[in-house]
């Protein structure tokens, strides 16, 4: 079974500067997918970026990237120029090569503040 | 394009009492999915749908959960009879096709058992 540990219950960072989250996980398998989920007060948990396993150039969407460390198991989310709407849980998550069942992290608190 | 819409939004009952939650996915997404999330964790799968088929429901607690997609449309899920332990936010989620997809979230169902 798949599991996956995100060590950071909480964080805070500071308007326009950067924070790296960190995510690793344990699997046997060689393919696979990772996502980084965005779940702010309102809690409608929303994607923020998705990296395959076989692709070793790191995802990129805008102020959100990842470091994919595939023999570490190690995938970091850093967030640039933190905005205040950054201000979520997030869970790093992972689903085998057919996708099937996502399994989350315990999630970790960020704040954001001016 | 309206998102994944559930009902209630909160629910409060007592321990051995009976609940229905229930959820309208994306049109035209075909997988659906249950997800528990208790306070301070990560969600959990309870089952996954595809179309109106069960894929998954290993982590379901079938003495006392159940969950049905009539006509690959709306779902229901029902604990009977419920725990304490039952208090969690009950998520649900739907994706265009069964892999791995970017899974889209509702506002989830919060609830507290007495």
């Amino acid at each position: 079974a798949q599991t996956v540990t995100q060590s950071q219950p909480e964080m805070s960072v500071q308007e326009a500067e950067t924070v790296t989250l960190s995510c690793t996980y344990d699997t046997s398998e060689s393919n696979y997918y990772l996502f980084w989920y965005k779940q702010p007060p309102s809690r409608q948990m929303i994607l923020v970026i998705r990296q395959e396993a076989y692709k070793q150039q790191n995802a990129t969407e805008n102020r959100f990237s990842v470091n994919f460390q595939k023999a570490a198991k190690s995938f970091s989310l850093k967030i640039s120029d933190s905005q205040l709407g950054d201000t979520a849980m997030y869970f790093c998550a992972f689903s085998d090569n057919a996708g099937n069942m996502l399994t989350f992290g315990g999630g970790t608190r960020l704040m954001v503040k001016p | 394009e309206a998102g994944v819409a559930q009902s209630p939004r909160y629910k409060i009952i007592e321990k051995r009492q009976s609940v229905a939650f229930w959820c309208n996915p994306i049109s035209g997404h075909a997988t659906l999915y249950w997800y528990q999330q208790i306070l301070g964790q990560g969600p959990k799968l309870l089952i996954q749908f595809q179309n109106n088929g069960v894929v998954d429901d290993s982590q379901l607690p079938k003495d006392r959960f159940s969950a049905e997609r009539l006509k690959g449309v709306d779902s229901t899920l029902k604990i009977q009879p419920a725990k304490l332990e039952d208090s969690a936010v009950y998520l649900c989620a739907s994706s265009l096709l069964r892999g791995p997809y970017e899974q889209y979230f509702g506002p989830g169902t919060r609830l507290t058992v007495t």
